[in-house]
């Protein structure tokens, strides 16, 4: 398969606690998106890096791109209740049109 | 304002029966995707769009069939074909296939 494997499937942390994902893909890459799904709705888009970048910040989130292990990290700090929702990595493969989404990581803030 | 509105939210289909799912997109993108997303698990490929009149079969294409006929609209037609077509659908859109996706809220489809 071409998708990529997130880390892990399901976490559950108390508000103000940092959460950490993690994502595993097999090919070369172009760029990794994460993005987030709140029950029943679409993705949204939040943070793009490309594969000449190690890191990115975007407010609370922090993503981390190693190449050489095809991995991704993203964490968020200072979690909210709000963030409870689905993340999902996406790798824009190298000679291919589309993205290849990953299967997710269910993230539960508790208030 | 702009983005993707797929229509309708949730659809129900008889045995033997062709169903339509509608996307519109007013982000002036040339990309356009269609995807499956079953209870628990990530997204998979149906079909996609770069450019208006041409389209490629993704991950899972047996019993769908899809049309560009204008830049704003992608719709998908889930046929009697698909066996087990119990999901919920997602469009998405983007300027060129590498940018980021821009998603529609979903139609869920179930089999009565």
């Amino acid at each position: 398969s071409q998708q990529g494997e997130e880390d892990p499937q399901a976490l559950s942390i108390q508000e103000g606690e940092n959460a950490t994902m993690n994502c595993s893909y097999k090919t070369s890459i172009n760029n990794l998106q994460w993005y987030r799904q709140n029950s029943g709705r679409g993705l949204v888009h939040l943070i793009l890096i490309r594969s000449n970048e190690r890191e990115k910040h975007s407010g609370r989130l922090r993503v981390t791109l190693d190449t050489s292990k095809k991995s991704s990290s993203l964490l968020i700090t200072a979690s909210r209740a709000a963030d409870t929702a689905s993340y999902f990595c996406a790798t824009d493969q190298t000679g291919a049109n589309n993205l290849f989404f990953g299967t997710g990581t269910r993230l539960t803030v508790i208030p | 304002d702009g983005g993707i509105t797929q229509s309708p939210k949730y659809l129900f289909r008889k045995e033997g029966q062709n169903v339509t799912l509608s996307c519109e997109q007013n982000l002036n993108h040339d990309a356009m995707y269609w995807y499956r997303q079953d209870p628990g698990q990530g997204l998979r490929l149906i079909y996609y769009s770069q450019i208006v009149n041409d389209f490629q079969k993704g991950d899972i294409a047996e019993g769908y069939s899809v049309s560009r006929e204008k830049k704003e609209s992608f719709p998908l037609t889930v046929t009697s074909a698909q066996k087990n077509p119990t999901a919920f659908y997602l469009c998405a859109s983007s300027g060129t296939a590498d940018q980021p996706q821009h998603f529609g809220d979903g139609t869920r489809l179930s089999i009565l």
